[in-house]
């Protein structure tokens, strides 16, 4: 079963303007972890931004910020006043289990291309 | 600069040849993951190392080694691949820590892989 699904293959925005990819998952573990990696087509994978199931507050990293919806298990991510070094990939990920080391398992990506 | 550090950037080789893919980082983490990604797909886990012991295996063919000689180095061994094992091979670090942190994935830029 696909436990992270991202249903936006690909989004175009606008330079300056915000825009937000989806994301939602799927466990019955407690406690887990939500993160979102950007990859340019250099391809290193570029942390952003984690959630944690516990946390109370939603995540904001700069121009990041993660729009946290547990009982919809969602986890969007939301990038405000998009540059044109923002066109990536972008792939949301989680995280099932109490830590130590992560089996991450990540989502089929949207691919965001910000038009000048 | 990526402080997970993935040689060589490319590599291309006959399905008779064995040669290694080799990963450092100096940022003190104690688990190490090695994950592959075909082309327009999200990365897969291969294998994960917890303090120099090897962890997950995700049931990965034999023509594939791992090795981790300390807590600084990862080395993915291969030997008689097939064409489909082209792919883009991603180390990554963590740390290693229990409880409900984020231990958050370092990538590397990755490794190229073409087999003949």
């Amino acid at each position: 079963a696909q436990k992270i699904t991202q249903t936006q293959p690909g989004m175009f925005v606008q330079e300056k303007e915000a825009v937000t990819l989806d994301c939602t998952y799927d466990t019955s573990d407690p406690s887990y972890g939500l993160f979102w990696y950007k990859q340019p087509s250099s391809g290193e994978m570029i942390f952003l931004i984690y959630q944690g199931s516990y946390d109370q507050q939603n995540a904001t990293e700069g121009r990041y910020s993660l729009n946290f919806q547990k009982a919809r298990k969602s986890a969007n991510l939301v990038i405000s006043a998009s540059q044109l070094g923002d066109s990536a990939m972008y792939f949301c990920a989680m995280r099932e289990g109490g830590g130590g080391y992560q089996k991450v398992t990540f989502g089929t990506g949207t691919k965001l291309q910000v038009i000048p | 600069d990526t402080e997970v550090t993935q040689t060589p950037k490319h590599l291309v080789m006959g399905m008779t040849n064995k040669k290694s893919l080799k990963c450092e980082q100096h940022m003190g983490h104690r688990a190490m993951y090695w994950y592959k990604q075909k082309a327009k797909k999200p990365p897969e886990l291969m294998f994960v190392y917890s303090y120099e012991k090897l962890s997950i295996n995700e049931s990965v063919p034999s023509r594939f080694s791992p090795e981790c000689p300390n807590s600084s180095l990862l080395n993915l061994h291969l030997h008689a691949l097939q064409p489909e094992d082209s792919a883009l091979y991603l180390c990554a670090s963590s740390q290693a820590r229990t409880g409900s942190g984020a231990n958050v994935l370092t990538f590397g830029a990755g490794s190229r892989l073409t087999v003949l």
